[in-house]
């Protein structure tokens, strides 16, 4: 296992169109989020979840996004309808809870998002 | 949004010599963690701080907070090429959520 892993790297998509992007976490890990990442700025949270509960969700997270973490293991991302605006990076991350000695967050490689 | 703000937005220094940045934010934390990105790739945990921890050493670096002043910093020594990326702080409150800096963007050259 050798970290966090997206797909696909890249998407270019048309406006309106729906994508979808995976992440398969480190496998110990409990935990699993997505943050969205845009030009010059810093990561915004995005979602969280605890197995295969999602337990938080940021207002950025609009109705045309949802998230999955079906049997706790592997995630999707999917955005519906998309928008010019929608266009970022999108990044996962896995880790421990603090209470089983979490140091930090493993995040994955990202995955680009061109909406055109 | 964002709550972690470093500063300087940007660092330029040669090969060999030390770079500093620093990283406010406004509530309280359970502990502050610094990551580096490098262009257009994910983010690379470098150090967790606890809330009551005041300084921590990990190789090259070196990372204080001051809880008083809700403010932490970030030293590397001896900075090499490599060292050339983004650096951004994060805060975590709530055990579930960091909450991101636009970060400090250094340059090392040779």
């Amino acid at each position: 296992d050798t970290g966090v892993s997206q797909n696909p790297r890249h998407k270019i998509t048309k406006r309106g169109q729906n994508v979808t992007f995976r992440c398969d976490p480190i496998s110990e890990h409990n935990r699993l989020y997505w943050y969205r990442q845009t030009l010059g700025q810093g990561p915004e949270f995005l979602t969280y979840f605890q197995n295969e509960a999602q337990l938080e969700k940021s207002r950025l997270l609009s109705d045309r996004f949802s998230a999955e973490r079906p049997k706790g293991s592997f995630s999707t991302l999917e955005i519906q309808r998309t928008e010019q605006g929608d266009s970022a990076m999108y990044l996962c991350a896995s880790s421990l809870g603090l209470d089983r000695g979490r140091e930090g967050y493993t995040f994955g490689s990202g995955t680009r998002l061109t909406v055109v | 949004s964002q709550q972690g703000e470093e500063d300087p937005q940007a660092l330029s220094i040669q090969e060999g010599e030390n770079a500093t940045m620093n990283c406010s934010y406004k509530t309280s934390i359970n502990n502050l963690q610094w990551y580096r990105q490098n262009s257009g790739r994910g983010l690379v945990h470098l150090i967790l701080i606890r809330s009551n921890e005041r300084e921590k050493h990990s190789g090259r670096l070196r990372v204080t907070l001051d809880t008083s002043k809700k403010s932490s910093s970030l030293l590397i020594t001896a900075s090499r090429a490599a060292d050339t990326a983004s650096y951004f702080c994060a805060t975590d409150a709530d055990d579930y959520k960091l909450s991101f800096g636009a970060g400090t963007t250094v340059t090392v050259r040779a």
